[in-house]
Formats: C-alpha cells, sequence, structure tokens
C-alpha cells in the first residue's frame, strides 16, 4: 500500500512569511495527525483529525497555526506569520482506528516537511 | 497527564552487544498502549515494536524487545546483537485508552551510536 505523502519535503521562508505543508493519508485511516518535531527533541502532537473532525488541537498555537482535512482525506497545515522558532521538521502520520489501544493502530509517519525560517 | 520520559540522551555500544534503551511513563490510565519508533538520520519514523498495558507477555519483533514492567512504569527496548545500522534516534511513545481524545505522546529520545 502507498504510505503517507507529503509535501513540500523542504521550505525556507523568511520571519513573517506563510507556508503551507500538505499530508495525504494511507487510504483508509481514519485519523490523521500533525506533529512538530524540533532537531534534538521529540515529536509533539500539534494537531489530531479524526475523519474531517478536530480531536485534539490543544498545544496547535492558534494565532498563527492553523490546519484543515476538508472531505476526511488529505490535510494542510499552515503557518502565518512564520516565527524563527518555527523551524522545524512537520510529521504527519494517520493510524487506521481512532483510540484503540491495540497493536494494530499503529502510527505510519510520511518523510516530513523540513521548515528552515530566516 | 501522561508524560514520557527517556533519560538517556545518548548510548554508544559495540557493535554484536546487546543494549537496552530506558523509558518510563506516567499516567493514570487502566488501558493504554506502549510504542518505540526508530528514527535514522534520513528522518523517518519507524515502528519497531507495541506493548499493550493488559499484555501478560513481553513484546518481541525479531532483535527488539520490550522489557515492560507494569508496576515500575517501564518499558524499556532491549535490541540484541546491534548491529551498525542500528545507529539511530529511538522514541518511546504512549498511547491513552480508548476515547475520542486518545493521542500518542512521544519522549525526547535516545541517539543509540553502535561502534563496529
Amino acid at each position: 500500500e502507498a504510505g503517507v505523502a507529503q509535501s513540500p519535503r523542504y521550505k525556507i521562508i523568511e520571519k513573517r512569511q506563510s507556508v503551507a505543508f500538505w499530508c495525504n493519508p494511507i487510504s483508509g485511516h481514519a485519523t490523521l495527525y500533525w506533529y512538530q518535531q524540533i532537531l534534538g527533541q521529540g515529536p509533539k502532537l500539534l494537531i489530531q483529525f479524526q475523519n474531517n473532525g478536530v480531536v485534539d488541537d490543544s498545544q496547535l498555537p492558534k494565532d498563527r497555526f492553523s490546519a484543515e482535512r476538508l472531505k476526511g482525506v488529505d490535510s494542510t497545515l499552515k503557518i502565518q506569520p512564520a516565527k524563527l522558532e518555527d523551524s522545524a521538521v512537520y510529521l504527519c502520520a494517520s493510524s487506521l482506528l481512532v483510540g484503540v489501544v491495540s497493536g494494530a493502530n499503529v502510527l505510519t509517519f510520511g518523510a516530513g516537511s523540513r521548515l528552515t525560517v530566516l | 497527564a501522561q508524560k514520557i520520559t527517556q533519560t538517556q540522551p545518548g548510548m554508544f555500544v559495540q557493535e554484536k552487544e546487546a543494549v537496552t534503551l530506558d523509558c518510563t511513563y506516567d499516567t493514570s490510565d487502566q488501558s493504554y498502549g506502549l510504542f518505540w519508533y526508530k528514527q535514522p538520520s534520513s528522518g523517518e519514523m519507524i515502528f519497531l515494536i507495541y506493548q499493550g498495558s493488559y499484555d501478560e507477555q513481553n513484546a518481541t519483533e525479531g532483535r527488539y524487545s520490550l522489557n515492560f514492567q507494569k508496576a515500575r512504569k517501564s518499558a524499556n527496548l532491549v535490541i540484541s546483537a546491534s548491529q551498525l545500522g542500528d545507529s539511530a534516534m529511538y522514541f518511546c511513545a504512549m498511547r491513552g485508552p480508548y476515547s475520542s481524545a486518545s493521542k500518542i505522546i512521544f519522549g525526547s529520545g535516545t541517539r543509540l551510536s553502535i561502534r563496529p
């Protein structure tokens, strides 16, 4: 099966500019996650969707970050305006079932989108 | 609140030796899942192994095993007969119980370097 697709792989912007990242999960996966991974740290959950509804966005800086998952398939994460501290890899992941504690409900990650803010 | 702690920022191990990566967690939930992921320098996150809180046996997947001690809230990853290709960052992660708000949180990671 095809994996989780993300684009672009790399993006360099200046502070105060905007950027958008796209993610297409594995077909049939109900849950989609966006994580932010700053260099040398573990991934931090920004937002979690179940189908096209938001399950958790408690750590999303809503004054500058937004995300949507129209039609419950692919998703877009936007940053506007970007700050220097937003430099990170943005990882998209998907899983088959929401909330089920099971070995079958493993997160599959995309290759990530590396953002550099100058 | 849930929390994952990995206290080893970096480790060096000789090739073919076994290595244990530590992970402790904190949760008040009775039902949860524990995961280990590997992140090579290329950046992709690779799933290694899963342990459910109600699983009585420790999980094993090839050279990987999870030493699950529920009372101590630890879920250490054991890699037997390490190989050069095992050099990577390793993340421990936890998922809460079944609910619409269940999410996966990650530890800060351990960088494992295998010496030839």
